[in-house]
């Protein structure tokens, strides 16, 4: 399985972006780079996931270097609402077509102010 | 996103007691569903893939007689932790994927429980 690591915790200004960086240097061809965050006391939320490209939504943009050992979540705007613990996360096969996903410790974004 | 719900949100039972925990699909089928715990200041950690009509899967240290998991709809799994202890106490999360394609899962927002 594909290990992800993330720098523990990163300050950002509240309407810069954020850009929280991911090494995933073990990563296999067929394997996707998710990216969640958890806001304080709830579940997981789902932001983006991509395989090579670059990829965009309503929330950030996902930057995967062309060897695809790293990537930069962006968040464009940041808000104080931003801030929670993103999680960079390797897709794991799990028996067929399930599969499972294993979190590491993330890192905690705090917005300032 | 598609939804994911659970109850209750929040649970305080005694010592020795069972605890029923619900994770619904709203708006999709999910033939697998996953159950997480997560102490303070922790990340998640997987316990078990549950899948529709079948037994679930557990990780590696989680005592399946502890944490019953069924799975009987594809809208619907349960986590029973029984004969409850103070160490059971933590933060229960669910996820799910649709059985219909995607490939993200969508999580549930957490059941703390408190076994006092």
């Amino acid at each position: 399985d594909a290990k992800t690591t993330q720098p523990p915790s990163m300050d950002c200004a509240e309407g810069r972006a954020a850009n929280l960086p991911c090494n995933h240097s073990t990563i296999s061809g067929n394997e996707y780079v998710y990216w969640y965050r958890q806001i304080h006391s709830q579940g997981p939320q789902y932001i983006i996931h991509g395989l090579k490209n670059n990829e965009t939504n309503e929330m950030a943009s996902l930057i995967i270097t062309e060897d695809r050992k790293s990537s930069t979540l962006i968040l464009p705007h940041a808000t104080l609402r931003d801030t929670a613990v993103y999680y960079c996360i390797v897709r794991v096969e799990s028996g067929g077509s399930n599969y499972k996903l294993t979190f590491g410790k993330g890192t905690l974004l705090t917005v300032n102010p | 996103g598609a939804v994911v719900s659970q109850h209750p949100s929040w649970v305080i039972c005694k010592s020795g007691t069972s605890v029923k925990i619900e994770c619904r699909s709203l708006d999709f089928q999910a033939t697998t569903m996953f159950w997480y715990r997560q102490f303070p200041k922790q990340s998640l950690m997987l316990m078990a893939t549950s899948n529709e009509g079948s037994k679930a899967t557990y990780e590696q240290g989680v005592e399946k007689d502890k944490f019953l998991i069924n799975h009987a709809s594809l809208t619907l799994s349960t986590l029973t932790v029984t004969s409850a202890h103070p160490e059971d106490s933590s933060f229960y999360i669910c996820s799910a994927r649709s059985s219909g394609g995607g490939t993200e899962a969508f999580f549930g927002q957490g059941t703390r429980l408190t076994v006092v």
